[in-house]
């Protein structure tokens, strides 16, 4: 089965600080995403990977910025964390080229800035 | 741009009870559909999924079907358990992308 693991199940950090979220696949997906889970909103992309060094903005991606230096983990950086970052992250990740092919999730990071 | 829409919740269902969760599209293309799960304290998995029109998919007695005329691909399940309770979430991804768009969920509880 495919693992993507998520560093963390819940932060608290304060407005200002510089935050990063880890995830890691084990299943050498060229594919991962961020998005953030709200409310009423559903699902948001904040950034997506296709490959190593390679990053592209997805729908929101104000406020944060990635990292791919390993095929397997795909970190985001929230450079000045502020309230409204408050939310749940999550991570996934897909082998992609196929048709229809699924992502495969981490079990989301809590983030309270105060 | 692509978006999905699905039917405001929460839904509230007895046991045994049919369900039906709606879900219409709007994208460029012909898309592939699919019904994502997340239980509590979990993050979402794959439920089912189709890729071309009339196209079935279905897995755990939820079934849903790609309408490519009305564009939409409703969730069904006969008879919901007490274990269905979670949020369902409808999502597309064009063509060979990977990436998806999401509705923004239903939340399903089941009562005894």
């Amino acid at each position: 089965d495919v693992k993507v693991t998520q560093s963390s199940r819940y932060l608290v950090k304060r407005t200002g600080e510089k935050v990063f979220l880890e995830c890691v696949q084990d299943m050498d997906h060229e594919n991962m995403f961020w998005y953030r889970q709200d409310p009423g909103l559903g699902l948001r992309l904040i950034y997506f990977s296709y490959d190593v060094k390679m990053k592209e903005k997805g729908d929101i991606p104000e406020g944060y910025s990635v990292s791919r230096e390993k095929k397997e983990r795909f970190s985001l950086i929230l450079e000045s964390a502020s309230t409204n970052q408050t939310s749940m992250y999550l991570c996934a990740s897909t082998s992609g080229g196929l048709r229809g092919s699924p992502l495969h999730f981490g079990n989301g990071t809590r983030l309270t800035v105060t | 741009g692509d978006s999905v829409t699905q039917m405001e919740g929460p839904v509230t269902l007895s046991e045994e009870a049919f369900l039906t969760i709606n879900c219409t599209y709007t994208a460029t293309g012909y898309p592939s559909l699919f019904w994502y799960v997340q239980y509590p304290g979990e993050g979402l998995q794959l439920l089912l999924k189709a890729t071309k029109a009339d196209d079935k998919g279905s897995n755990k007695g939820f079934e849903a079907t790609y309408r490519k005329e009305t564009t939409s691909f409703h969730l069904e399940k006969g008879s919901v358990q007490v274990s269905d309770s979670a949020v369902y979430f409808c999502a597309l991804t064009p063509g060979t992308a990977s990436k998806l768009t999401f509705g923004t969920g239903t939340r399903l509880q089941v009562t005894l």
